[in-house]
């Protein structure tokens, strides 16, 4: 089946960019979506088709999609962006067609 | 308002059976497929299976570690969607979520607050 491969954790001084990558074998031919979990929460989505932003989530939330890894960029982070993030990918051919990378925890330093 | 609702969460004991709901409200349910996730403790999300519209027959998908044991249904008339688990393991301990997903379509843009499932004895 098809594995998505997030670093366990990033780490990045408030007002600096943070980069959170997941890699998959050849996931630039895939549609990348990313959540955002806080502790004790649900998911949010918070880009979906690799960069399209959902309404309501800052500009400062972005994606790319190339070769073998996928990143979601957030911009001048602010505490409040401290969670746990997913990204998520469709995979026709596996039993699991809906997989899910293990998450990386933001830490705002 | 918006939301998802999830109910039915509890205390079962291997081998044992619980239903789950998940009540929609603020848009238009049987327009969307939904879908079930679940998050084991400390861990990452898993997918269980979804659930199309009437449009696309109300089929089902399952992920093979919970087929033939779990069912996925829906009551339009109620905006509500179910998830039937059977034979209950302890490896399926979790915070189960319902999702929205959009027609067609393969991620989630509304989640519910989630329900706690333990199975142990």
């Amino acid at each position: 089946s098809y594995v998505l491969t997030q670093p366990p954790s990033v780490s990045v001084a408030p007002g600096k960019t943070a980069r959170i990558t997941c890699g998959g074998n050849n996931i630039g031919s895939k549609s990348v979506h990313w959540y955002q979990q806080k502790p004790g929460q649900a998911p949010v989505l918070v880009i979906y088709y690799d960069s399209d932003r959902p309404s309501g989530i800052p500009e400062r939330f972005s994606g790319s999609n190339s070769g073998n890894t996928a990143t979601l960029t957030i911009s001048r982070v602010e505490a409040g962006d401290e969670a746990d993030y997913y990204c998520q990918v469709w995979d026709s051919s596996s039993d699991h067609p809906v997989v899910f990378g293990g998450g990386t925890k933001l830490t705002v330093l | 308002e918006v939301q998802l609702v999830e109910s039915g969460g509890g205390l079962v004991q291997p081998g044992g059976s619980l239903r789950l709901s998940c009540a929609a409200s603020g848009f238009t349910f049987s327009d969307h497929y939904m879908d079930w996730v679940r998050q084991a403790p400390g861990k990452g999300l898993e997918w269980v299976g979804r659930t199309r519209n009437k449009a696309n027959s109300y089929t089902t998908e399952y992920a093979a570690s919970v087929k033939g044991r779990f069912t996925i249904s829906r009551d339009d008339s109620k905006n509500s969607l179910y998830l039937q688990m059977n034979s209950l393991k302890t490896e399926d301990t979790a915070v189960y979520y319902c999702a929205r997903t959009p027609a067609l379509d393969w991620y989630f843009d509304l989640w519910g607050r989630g329900t706690l499932v333990t199975v142990s004895s």
